[in-house]
Formats: structure tokens, sequence, C-alpha cells
């Protein structure tokens, strides 16, 4: 079955940096990923859908400048925490779709715990 | 209030016991329907799709309610590995999934 790969699984890091995250799908072509954020007990929050090839369509709330989304191919897309701030700190999980289609199976990367101190 | 809508529970039930949890959606406008489950700090897997005439699969049915927004996953015969939290999900128009907050079960010896 199709895999998206999501690397690093875990980050530490001091306030002030910055934190990329990759998320690849590894069998198959995703021209959209998408990016949530989840904060302990809460549900995910869709953060940011990435096409390939065009810029990212933010959620309401997110900045954009903050989290910046590059999806150059069609098998990676990353997340960059810029100037991460101990508020950042929470579970990011990627997403990928093999095809547009409403009701097309949702591949999950395993996520990235990021620590920020 | 929320778009989805889920008792955080915890259930705590005894092996081979049936559970039930439900899910309310505000947008009438949700197009498809999905329960997942999640393992702490891990990511969701897709448990089953939501259809309109409900559907089965092994210990799991699930129900699709459109006029009262309102779905359900009932487990029967829970067993130890079912324990995880349960996530609602809806795809709302516009191809966005939104996920509920998730009910905890517990299934204990």
């Amino acid at each position: 079955g199709a895999v998206v790969s999501q690397h690093p699984s875990r980050v530490i890091c001091k306030s002030g940096t910055s934190v990329k995250i990759e998320c690849r799908s590894l069998d198959f072509q995703a021209t959209t990923m998408f990016w949530y954020r989840q904060f302990p007990k809460q549900s995910l929050m869709l953060m940011a859908t990435s096409n390939e090839g065009s810029k990212a369509t933010y959620e309401q709330g997110v900045e954009k400048d903050k989290f910046l989304i590059n999806h150059a191919s069609l098998t990676l897309s990353t997340l960059t925490v810029t100037s991460a701030h101990p508020e950042d700190s929470s579970f990011y999980i990627c997403s990928a779709r093999e095809s547009p289609g409403i009701n097309e199976k949702l591949f999950f990367g395993s996520g990235t715990q990021l620590s920020v101190l | 209030r929320k778009e989805v809508e889920q008792d955080p529970g915890p259930f705590n039930v005894p092996e081979g016991a049936t559970v039930a949890f439900n899910c309310t959606y505000s947008n009438s406008a949700s197009q498809s329907f999905f329960w997942y489950r999640q393992d702490c700090r891990k990511e969701p897997k897709l448990l089953m799709s939501v259809y309109s005439s409900g559907n089965e699969d092994g210990r799991f049915t699930a129900q699709l309610n459109r006029a009262s927004q309102y779905i359900s996953l009932l487990i029967r015969d829970s067993k130890l590995s079912d324990s995880a939290t349960y996530l609602c999900v809806v795809n709302e128009a516009g191809n966005k999934l939104v996920f509920g907050a998730g009910t905890i079960l517990r299934v204990k010896s």
C-alpha cells in the first residue's frame, strides 16, 4: 500500500531556531499534501494544503511566514517552523492523497514531535 | 460550536464488551465520513469509511444519519488491542478533512 515517510520523528530545539520537517510519498505521486498540528488531547488541526508547484493554502489563523511550506516535487513537501518558540511545541503530521477524489484514502506520515525549549 | 464533536471519554470497558461511540457534525454540506484510530503519539490510521446505508467490517459497525448529522461506531467483542483514541472525521465541501478531538477507549482484562 501507499506509504508516506515523515522525518524527523522527534526534534528538540532552542527557542529562536528554525526546524524543517520533510514529508515524502514513497510509492505514489501526491499532487496535494496536507500539514496538521495536534496539541495534547486535542484534535488534528489542518494548518495548510500543499500543492505541487504552487503556493500553499493556509488555514485561517496560521501564519504563512512562520510556517513555510514548500512542495517542489510530486513526492516531497517540507514544513519549516521559523524562529520556533515554546508555544510551537506540538505534534506535526503530514498526509497525502494519491488522487483528488473526496473518498480517496488519506495516507499519513508518522508525525514529528517538536519540543521547543 | 465545534465542527465535529465527540464525547472525549474515556470509555473503560472489559474485554468482550460492546461499546458505541457517537459523533455529530455541524456542516450539512459534508460529503464523506470516516472513523480513524490513533494510538498515543502516532499517526491516525483509517479504520473504516461510513456510508449512508451503514456498513460493517468484522467487529466494527459504522452508521450515518445525515438528517441528524450524526455518525456512530459500534465495536463488538472488544479486545485489549482496541484500546486507542477513535477519531470521527468529516470531509467537508471543498475536500477539507475535519477531525473530531477523539474518544478514548480503554479495554481492560
